[in-house]
């Protein structure tokens, strides 16, 4: 069964500074997709950044970047230069298959506090 | 270009009663995803529809139903409320033939049971 850790309950970092939240990933399946979201107190998921098990690049959008380690079933997300409006939980998920029917499903996230 | 769309944003209910959720998707979007998000929890998926059929199901009980329309958008429906079955319900599209695209979500409904 599919199933995404993110061991980390909470981050703090400074404005400016850059931070890695962890998450790792367990799939018997060769063809898969990693996704990260963040969660505002509003509720709304916002989409970051989008991994496949075939791209052999890191994927990058804007400040934020995936550090993915397919051997160690690791797709770390990476913020540079925080800025205060990061503060938020932040949840990895992951797709498997790629047909269009497919569930996503979470880690349990990791919340992030960006102070001034 | 709107986005997903979900109503209410909040409700009360009773223990016993029953409960409709609406979703539209984003245009373009054909695929309704429904997910349930317990406080402190990641989102945990409940179903899928696609062409108005029920493709894929989580692990939740025949209390869980929904549907979708030829205009795309969803309902989700929830009989006998739990107390446990209050939660932030996340309504989440897509496009079948996009399968590297994420799903975008709307800003999800508070159902709160007392």
């Amino acid at each position: 069964a599919q199933k995404i850790t993110q061991t980390q309950p909470g981050m703090f970092v400074q404005e400016k500074e850059a931070v890695t939240l962890d998450c790792t990933y367990d799939t018997s399946d060769q063809s898969y997709g990693l996704f990260w979201y963040k969660q505002p107190s509003s509720g709304e998921m916002i989409f970051l950044i989008y991994q496949g098990s075939y791209d052999e690049q890191n994927a990058t959008e804007g400040r934020y970047s995936l550090n993915f380690q397919k051997a160690r079933k690791s797709a770390n997300l990476v913020i540079s230069a925080s800025q205060l409006g990061d503060s938020a939980m932040y949840f990895c998920a992951m797709r498997e298959g790629n047909t269009g029917f497919q569930k996503l499903v979470f880690g349990t996230g990791t919340r992030l506090l960006v102070s001034p | 270009d709107a986005g997903v769309t979900q109503s209410p944003t909040h409700l009360i209910k009773t223990r016993g009663q029953q409960v409709t959720l609406r979703c539209s998707p984003k245009s373009g979007h054909d695929t309704v995803s429904w997910y349930q998000q317990a406080l402190g929890q990641g989102p945990q998926f409940i179903f899928q529809y696609y062409e108005e059929e029920e493709r894929q199901r989580g692990n939740f009980p025949d209390r869980f139903s929904g549907h979708q329309f030829p205009n795309y958008s969803s309902e989700l429906n929830v009989n006998a409320l739990l107390l446990g079955d209050s939660a932030l319900y996340l309504c989440a599209s897509s496009r079948r033939d996009r399968v590297h695209q994420p799903q975008h979500f709307g800003d999800g409904t508070r159902l709160s049971i007392l």
